[in-house]
């Protein structure tokens, strides 16, 4: 099994270019999320999906959008990047099972580093 | 004030000393996180708690739930543990707050 896995491992943009991330897991978990890390903060989360065709707001969600067309692809998207967006971002998984503590731990990508210049 | 506080923020060891790592946090939660980021990048969890104690080969982890409180605990340090260790709660079902992490060098 692969796990999870983010494409592409780096990017530089300009100010007002697009792109997408795709983040793939292939261990048929529900839940998956996309974060950012910044230097001397905490990953922070933009948003997440608790499954296929749905997803929701995290922390920081603004200039993102995304997309979960099918279960095992989360694809965070930014229509305009901005120098603020530069970062590392992180995918992640999950499985749920109610009342099954261990299921909620996550699975890590190996990080997108994205400089917008 | 940051909802999930590590200390120390960095840390230089001698390899084979015993090396803690503190986690306070404010929220309540239903479990607890701790994951070694790597070098080059790579995030990996170490162990879930909601809970005691876990053990797993040199590392333990603890939390007392009443204190809002745990620790890592690396014994016979190792270059190799050099890393940043990162703890993370659970506060809801999807919602995870991280602390800044500590990041620790291990020399030979």
């Amino acid at each position: 099994n692969a796990g999870v896995t983010q494409t592409p491992k780096f990017r530089v943009l300009k100010t007002g270019q697009s792109m997408t991330l795709l983040c793939a897991q292939d261990m048929n978990h529900e839940y998956m999320y996309w974060y950012r890390q910044d230097p001397g903060m905490g990953l922070r989360l933009i948003h997440y999906s608790v499954g296929e065709g749905t997803t929701a707001k995290g922390e920081v969600p603004d200039g993102y959008n995304v997309s979960r067309l099918k279960k095992q692809n989360f694809l965070l998207g930014l229509e305009s990047a901005a120098p603020s967006q530069t970062s590392v971002y992180f995918c992640a998984s999950s499985y749920f099972r109610q009342g099954v503590l261990y299921s909620y731990e996550q699975y890590f990508g190996p990080g997108t580093r994205l400089t917008v210049t | 004030k940051n909802e999930v506080e590590q200390s120390p923020q960095n840390l230089t060891a001698q390899e084979g000393e015993f090396i803690t790592i503190n986690c306070s946090y404010s929220v309540g939660i239903s479990a607890l996180h701790w994951l070694q980021q790597h070098p080059g990048g790579g995030i990996v969890s170490l162990f879930m708690l909601s809970s005691g104690k876990k053990k797993h080969g040199r590392l333990i982890a603890t939390i007392n739930i009443q204190e809002k409180h745990s620790s890592l605990h690396i014994t016979a340090s190792h270059p190799r543990d050099s890393a940043v260790y990162i703890c993370a709660v659970r506060s809801g079902t999807y919602k995870y707050i991280f602390g800044t992490g500590t990041r620790l060098k291990v020399l030979a």
